[in-house]
């Protein structure tokens, strides 16, 4: 099957850091861009970043540069965000999305069944 | 605040048609395809329509999307119960964000 199998729920407390995960499988990993996007409580997509696993040539939205890293492990074909100096206003539903080709920009052809991250002291 | 515009909400009649429309500018929706996102309720968003007017494989012929200009419009026809759902466009943003999504759109069939 295709499919993005993504890392369990998280809670963490805030100042804390997190990681999580979305494992590919059925299609080609390394040559398909791959990249998360968060939803926020009743609130709609936004894209975060975006990495082509090849080469890790990553790609940012300017609002999350900095607080949001994104890494890639090919030997895997797992990818991974990684979240610094949580706040509670990071308590979201993160979704991993590739394209599913080595063109970028893309349509995002195939998604993870979503992480929920909550933030609370 | 989106750069791509869409209606909140829009409803019909289950067997009606409604239409979703999505508005951006020339340097994104303008010079650039178009993906249509559904997203059903407690659900992972799904890719219903690509390049603007293209389905994947097992989507309904019944969801249908067209482009002109600076605006993509999201059509479907003969509307079930289950059709209920967020709707969201995506499309190239360039600098400084390359990717953008719309707000979204709820659709109610009552």
């Amino acid at each position: 099957d295709v499919q993005l199998e993504q890392s369990g729920a998280e809670v963490k407390k805030p100042g804390e850091s997190l990681k999580i995960s979305c494992k590919g499988s059925g299609y080609s990993f390394s040559t398909s861009w791959i990249g998360w996007v968060r939803q926020m409580p009743g609130k709609g997509l936004q894209w975060m970043g975006i990495i082509f696993p090849a080469d890790s040539e990553t790609r940012y939205n300017p609002s999350f540069q900095g607080q949001a890293t994104i890494l890639v492990d090919r030997s895997i074909s797992t990818a991974y965000l990684q979240l610094s100096s949580l706040k509670a206003s990071d308590s979201a539903m993160y979704y991993c999305a590739s394209t599913t080709t080595n063109r970028w920009p893309d349509n995002f052809h195939l998604w993870g069944q979503g992480t929920m991250v909550t933030v609370s002291p | 605040q989106s750069v791509l515009t869409q209606p909140p909400s829009v409803s019909a009649a289950p067997g009606q048609t409604v239409t979703i429309s999505c508005s951006g500018s020339s340097s994104t929706i303008g010079n650039n395809y178009v993906s249509w996102y559904q997203q059903l309720p407690g659900t992972a968003p799904k890719l219903l329509i690509f390049d603007n007017d293209q389905r994947p494989s097992g989507i309904s012929d019944r969801f249908s999307g067209s482009k002109s200009g600076t605006s993509a419009t999201l059509a479907i026809t003969g509307l079930h119960p289950g059709d209920e759902a967020d709707y969201y466009c995506g499309t190239w943003g360039g600098s400084p964000s390359p990717w953008v999504f719309g707000g979204g759109t709820k659709l109610t069939v009552v």
